[in-house]
């Protein structure tokens, strides 16, 4: 099975500031990864596809890039409504594995 | 408008069984990738199931011979069967459509619409 780790698994940053987070693959997936972000108590929003498809829809300050075994989601300048939950997830193979999560918070 | 809406959950002991429902509108079930997704009080989401098109089923490892996912393509809707249920079973049950796109030659695979989600609460 693949694994998919992120990092880091907490995020304190504050309204304006450019905020990264990091998905490993635990062998290669090529460009099969796609990000989500969920608000508690709400089913998650797919945000990219294909590790840098921006959903139609989702505001350009959110990207995607990587490809093989790292990726990163990129929020270019935070926006109160973006403090969630984030996940990837590899579609690389049929049990389409997601990542534990990472939980960006407000400083 | 592309809508899911789940039913089905509730409090079931260990052993028992329950059948969740998911009723599509805005697309035909039949007609894509269909999956259910699950997230534990707390805790991350973990893929359960999904079911082609062409009428394949997979499972996770966590539920395999366990749970049955199904079509009704007259009702527009999707079903999780499951049985032997367990005290780790417990949790939101969410059905998502799986969205397709073809980028050069690669098809990749993405969860673009979810239902609100349904509670299943395994205890005695």
């Amino acid at each position: 099975d693949i694994q998919m780790t992120q990092s880091p698994s907490s995020l304190s940053a504050s309204v304006g500031d450019r905020v990264t987070i990091t998905c490993r693959a635990s062998q290669s997936i090529s460009s099969y990864l796609n990000w989500y972000q969920q608000k508690p108590g709400k089913a998650p929003k797919l945000l990219i596809y294909a590790a840098s498809s921006l959903q139609s829809g989702v505001p350009s300050r959110f990207s995607g890039s990587g490809s093989g075994t790292d990726f990163t989601l990129t929020i270019s300048s935070l926006q109160p409504e973006d403090f969630a939950t984030y996940y990837c997830q590899q579609s690389y193979s049929t049990q389409g594995t997601f990542g534990q999560g990472t939980k960006l918070e407000i400083k | 408008e592309v809508q899911l809406v789940e039913s089905g959950g509730g409090l079931v002991q260990p052993g028992g069984s329950l059948r969740l429902s998911c009723a599509a509108s805005g697309f035909t079930v039949s007609s894509n990738y269909m999956s259910w997704v699950r997230q534990a009080p707390g805790k991350g989401l973990e893929w359960v199931s999904v079911i082609y098109s062409g009428g394949s089923t997979y499972y996770a490892d966590s539920v395999k011979g366990r749970f049955t996912i199904s079509r009704d393509n007259s009702k527009n809707t999707l079903y999780l069967q499951m049985n032997s249920l367990r005290a780790e079973d417990t949790a939101v049950y969410y059905c998502a459509r799986v969205g397709i796109t073809m980028i050069v030659v690669a098809r990749h695979y993405y969860f673009d619409y979810w239902g609100q989600g349904t509670l299943v609460t395994v205890s005695s």
